[in-house]
Formats: C-alpha cells, structure tokens, sequence
C-alpha cells in the first residue's frame, strides 16, 4: 500500500539556519510521483516540486533543494538560509503512475510545521 | 502559473443549513477535481475525485448523499454539505489537475472553513 511518512511534526528554527524536512514513502508501483506542497497560515496549498521515480538527479531552485533516494524511499527537503516568510506547514505526497484509466490518488504525509523565528 | 479560485473562503451558517463550495480552474480545463478535508493540525484527507460529465467516486467512508459533488463543465467543480452539522465543521479544499496523466501536479484552491453553529 501507498504511504507517506513525515516524522517531524514540527521543527523551529532561527532565521538563516538551514532546516531539512524528511519525507520517506512506500509504494509497490515502480512508477510513482512525488510532489512537496507549502501551505501557509493562509491555508492555500503552494505546489513545490515534482519528481518521477525514474529521476533521481537532485534539484536545486534558490534556496529550495531536494535529495531523491530511491535506495532508502527518501525524498527530503531542504530550506538554506531560512528566512521568516518560510513558516508554513509542508507536506510531501505520493502519486503512483496513471495506468488503465484509472485517476489515483495523491496521497500525503502528515505535514511537518516549519517556524522560523527571527 | 495554473490558478485555482475556490468560493467562499469562509461560511458560518446555522446547523441544518446546506452549503455549496465552489471550486473553478481559471486558465485550464481541469478533467479531474479533487475535494479535500483537513481538521486543524491534520493532514488532508481525499474525500471524492470529481471527473467532468461522469459521477464522482466517494473515498471508504465519505457519505456521498452527504457530500455532493458535481462537476457540469471542465471548469467548475462544486462540493454540497447537504444539512450540514457541527461535526461537518472543517477546512474544505479543492484541487485541480491539468491532464489526465498523475504526473500533473495538482493545484489547490484557497480553501474554505465551514463552521457550523
């Protein structure tokens, strides 16, 4: 079955820090998506990233990195150089491939609570 | 980018009442919407995957005469929590993806808090 685990609940940090939000997940499928969303105080779910099991190159966008193992069902986060605007909760989530028609779903993790304090 | 635009962002109504989410991709035509509930600190639970001109197909456990859904147009999605109360008081969101392939990201409304009284 598909799971998405997020161990940290929640984690603070001090401005500047850099902070690394785990994500470990289980799927059966070889062809699978994973995806990291930001969700705000506001509530609205920002799309992050996007990664296909058969793209283990790590990606990089400003302060944003990501860390894909397929060797340990892994796909961390990290924020370099946090800053106070980055206080959100952030949930990684698990598609598997679209096969026959059918539309599966995304499922998520728990979220981690990142506050970064001034 | 994709733009998601959900309407309203807040209902407070009297318990009994029936309250009607919408949920409408501005800048693509979305096959595939997603309704989604969230209880503070909690993560989102998948209630129905909404699919244009077809019936939505209900998560184990979603009451579906509860829940309506109806999706009439590549646009526009839109949740009805029929007799509505306090229990039913959540965080609702919508999403809609681009495509039918699952490598489409999906993109999310701002959501709406229900508060039944």
């Amino acid at each position: 079955a598909q799971k998405v685990t997020q161990a940290q609940t929640e984690i603070s940090v001090v401005e500047k820090e850099d902070v690394t939000l785990d994500c470990v997940y289980e799927t059966r499928d070889t062809t699978y998506y994973l995806f990291w969303y930001k969700q705000p105080p506001s509530g609205e779910l920002v799309f992050l990233i996007r990664r296909n099991s058969f793209d283990e190159q790590n990606e990089i966008s400003g302060r944003y990195s990501w860390n894909f193992q397929k060797s340990t069902s892994s796909f961390n986060f990290t924020i370099t150089a946090s800053q106070v605007v980055d206080s959100a909760v952030y949930f990684c989530a698990l598609s598997e491939a679209f096969y026959g028609g059918a539309t599966n779903k995304l499922i998520f993790g728990t979220g981690t609570l990142l506050a970064v304090q001034p | 980018g994709a733009v998601v635009s959900q309407h309203p962002s807040w209902v407070i109504c009297k318990s009994g009442t029936s309250v009607k989410i919408e949920c409408r991709s501005l800048d693509f035509q979305a096959t595939t919407m997603f309704w989604y509930r969230q209880f503070p600190k909690q993560s989102l639970m998948l209630m129905a995957t909404s699919n244009e001109g077809s019936k939505a197909t209900y998560e184990q456990g979603v009451e579906k005469d509860k829940f309506l859904i109806n999706h009439a147009s590549l646009t526009l999605s839109t949740l009805t929590v029929t007799s509505a109360h306090p229990e039913d008081s959540s965080f609702y969101i919508c999403s809609a993806r681009r495509g039918q392939g699952n490598n489409q990201p999906q993109h999310f409304g701002d959501g709406t808090r229900l508060s039944i009284l």
